[in-house]
C-alpha cells in the first residue's frame, strides 16, 4: 500500500513543448505530494509540492494537477527548455503522522533544442 | 550554508571490505535520512533519524548495514562486509522535522 507508480519511464520533448509526467498512489492516507528534480551527478531537489486540499498548484512553468478521487497526480512543464532535461521523481507521504517519503520510479526527461 | 555534505563522493572497494559513508546535515536540521539509488530499485529510504534517534530502519537491507548518528552534525552508514550488489549511489538528506528534505550530492559506491 506504500507504492507510488510513475510513468513514463522516459520522455523526449521538443523545446517549447509540454512535458507531462504522471503518478498514481494507493494509500489514501498520503497527504503530501512533492516532485523532485535530479540532474546527473547531483542529489534530488524539491521542485514543487501539493497537498490534497487543492486540485492544482502552479509555480512558473511547472504545474501539479491533483485528482484525489482517482488517486493520481501529474507534473506539467510548460514551454519545456533543454535546461529542464533531468530525472523527475514524484513522491508521497503521510506528513501528519511523520511517515517517510515514498518515491516513484523516476522519469528521465530530455528536451531537444 | 554549504548544504548537506557527504564523503567520500566516490568509493571503490573489493567485496568483503568494510565501507563507511559519512554525512554532515544542514546546521539546525533535526531529521536525517539515508537513501540508496539504483537503476533497478530507484530511490529507497534505508533509515531515518529524528533528533539523533533512529525512527525507522525498516529499509535497511540486512544486518550488513548499520547507521549511527552520534550527534546532530554527523552520521555514518556502514556496510560490513560489502558485496557487489551494494553498488549504488547513497544519498543523505536532512530536514527540519517533516519539512523539505535537502539532499546531499551522494556517494557513488562500487564494490568489485
Amino acid at each position: 500500500q506504500q507504492q507510488v507508480k510513475q510513468s513514463p519511464q522516459s520522455l523526449i520533448v521538443q523545446k517549447g513543448g509540454i512535458s507531462i509526467i504522471n503518478c498514481a498512489y494507493e494509500n489514501t492516507a498520503f497527504d503530501y505530494f512533492p516532485w523532485y528534480q535530479q540532474f546527473p551527478g547531483k542529489g534530488p531537489a524539491l521542485l514543487i509540492a501539493i497537498r490534497p486540499d487543492v486540485s492544482e498548484k502552479k509555480e512558473g512553468r511547472f504545474t501539479i494537477s491533483f485528482n484525489k478521487s482517482a488517486k493520481q497526480f501529474s507534473l506539467h512543464i510548460m514551454d519545456s527548455q533543454p535546461g529542464d532535461s533531468a530525472t523527475y521523481f514524484c513522491a508521497a507521504e503521510r506528513e501528519t503522522s511523520g511517515s517517510r517519503l515514498t518515491f516513484g520510479e523516476g522519469t528521465q526527461l530530455t528536451v531537444n533544442p | 550554508d554549504a548544504g548537506v555534505i557527504q564523503s567520500p563522493r566516490h568509493e571503490v572497494t573489493e567485496m568483503g571490505q568494510e565501507v563507511t559513508l559519512r554525512c554532515k546535515p544542514i546546521s539546525g536540521h533535526n531529521s536525517l535520512f539515508w537513501y540508496r539509488q539504483t537503476m533497478m530499485r530507484g530511490l529507497e529510504l534505508l533509515i531515518y533519524f529524528n533528533n539523533n534517534v533512529p525512527i525507522d530502519d525498516s529499509g535497511m537491507p540486512e544486518d550488513r548495514f548499520s547507521a549511527k548518528m552520534p550527534n546532530a552534525s554527523f552520521s555514518t552508514l556502514k556496510i560490513q562486509p560489502s558485496e557487489p550488489r551494494d553498488s549504488a549511489v547513497y544519498f543523505c538528506a536532512s530536514s527540519w522535522d517533516q519539512g523539505e528534505q535537502y539532499f546531499g550530492p551522494g556517494t557513488r559506491l562500487t564494490v568489485t
